[in-house]
């Protein structure tokens, strides 16, 4: 099966850039997307589709993936954005996809 | 914004069918595709499955002997059952609207496994 790793955490000060990456093989041919989850809360789709952004999501969130490697950055990182991190990627199966959890990542601002 | 919210009993006995319910309000379970993703105390989010409009379905391959997802369209609802469960299925389990990723979640509901 297939398995996407990311950092257990990253740790970043107001105003810096935070960048979360996720690996897996080939993720790069893959479609990623990213949840947001803050404590006690449902998660929040923030990227679709490697690098794009649903409605009402800050500019400041973007996505890339290239070279086995995903990755979320968070510019001007706010205290708000404290939260865990979830990348996830689709992997094609029997016309339809099943989806593919990475283990989180906890930033803390 | 589509609303859902989860329902079934928050205790299972070991080795029996957890059953949930997620009724969706302000969108069609006859659109999109609705999946189900668990969340045990403390740890990372996992899927579940999730079935089309048109009733197609797509599980993990870890649960997919033991998952089922139905669609009650007259109900606007869908529905999870998981057979033989343990304690590692302990967990809060979560519905979720999918429309290029899933963009509308349940609040989510625990449902503990335990004699």
């Amino acid at each position: 099966s297939y398995v996407l790793a990311q950092p257990p955490s990253v740790s970043v000060a107001p105003g810096e850039t935070a960048r979360i990456t996720c690996g897996g093989d080939n993720i790069e041919s893959k479609s990623v997307f990213w949840y947001q989850q803050k404590a006690g809360q449902a998660p929040v789709l923030v990227i679709h589709h490697d690098n794009d952004r649903p409605s009402g999501i800050p500019e400041r969130f973007s996505g890339s993936n290239a070279a086995n490697t995903a990755a979320l950055t968070i510019s001007t990182v706010e205290a708000g954005d404290e939260a865990d991190y979830y990348c996830v990627v689709w992997d094609l199966s029997d016309g339809g996809h099943i989806e593919v959890f990475g283990g989180g990542t906890k930033l803390t601002v | 914004q589509v609303q859902l919210q989860e329902s079934g009993p928050g205790l299972v006995k070991p080795s029996e069918t957890l059953s949930l319910t997620c009724s969706v309000s302000g969108g069609s379970v006859s659109d999109d595709y609705w999946g189900w993703i668990r969340q045990p105390p403390g740890k990372g989010l996992e899927w579940i499955g999730h079935i089309y409009h048109s009733g197609r379905t797509n599980y993990s391959p870890s649960l997919q002997s033991r998952v089922t997802i139905l669609l009650e369209k007259s109900a606007n609802q869908f529905s999870l059952k998981l057979t033989s469960v343990t304690a590692a299925d302990t967990a809060i389990y979560y519905c979720a609207r999918g429309e290029d990723g899933y963009r509308d979640w349940g609040q989510g509901t625990l449902v503990t496994v335990s004699s």
